[in-house]
């Protein structure tokens, strides 16, 4: 089954700290693993994804881990700003589902400042 | 490179009308795919396009559904008959020829109301 399980539902954090959200999916099939950010009445905009031959990519204050054993990848997001709050989607597609995205439920960011 | 764009950004409807929403994808994007997102969840796969191919759809788009991409550049979704269950946000997204095929830049998304 083409599932993408996400939590926390919701995360509060305070300016400055580290704001950690983890994803697991079940298909092996999966091997591109994308984060998306979305603003309320926006569309989802890509932040940053990887691929499972790493286990950690870094880009500014934002980091994938990902743990191909575990089927687990997680978003880091350092010294978090009030701008960061948002929603955050993980999703996984695989060229075998003809790459389309299969999301999870999303977790609503805040950061208070 | 303007991104994806959307129209209408939104749409309120009456039960049992047919809407029409158009995308137009990042020029020479060769892939197009349709979304559904409802309140409070992630986004829905429903169709794909690579050029004016349909190749896949989901069970979600149910024979009240219809998507077209003509001449592989804009595509529009028609739904027919619409349905109190069919008020969600819509969202397009496309995806590059060459390298990073799986990287989907969405538009704004056209919000249809169903009263």
């Amino acid at each position: 089954q083409q599932q993408v399980k996400q939590s926390p539902q919701s995360l509060i954090v305070q300016k400055g700290g580290i704001s950690i959200i983890n994803c697991a999916y079940e298909n092996t099939a999966f091997d591109y693993f994308p984060w998306y950010q979305q603003f309320p009445g926006k569309g989802p905009a890509l932040l940053i994804a990887i691929r499972p031959d790493v286990s950690e990519k870094k880009e500014g204050r934002f980091t994938i881990s990902f743990n191909k054993s575990a089927k687990q990848f997680s978003l880091h997001i350092m010294d978090s700003q009030p701008g960061d709050s948002a929603t955050y989607f993980c999703a996984a597609s695989g060229k075998t589902s003809g790459s389309r995205l299969t999301f999870g439920e999303g977790t609503q960011l805040t950061v208070n400042p | 490179d303007t991104g994806v764009s959307q129209d209408p950004r939104h749409k309120i409807t009456k039960r049992g009308q047919n809407v029409t929403f158009r995308c137009d994808p990042i020029s020479e994007h060769n892939r197009l795919y349709w979304y559904r997102q409802t309140l409070g969840q992630g986004p829905e796969f429903l169709t794909y396009f690579q050029n004016e191919a349909q190749l896949e759809k989901s069970r979600l788009l149910s024979d009240r559904f219809s998507a077209e991409r003509p001449k592989g550049s804009f595509s529009t979704l028609e739904i027919q008959r619409t349905e109190q269950g069919d008020s969600a946000m819509y969202l397009c997204a496309s995806s590059p020829k060459r390298g990073g095929q799986e990287t989907q830049y969405f538009g704004p998304g056209t919000r249809l109301l169903v009263l």
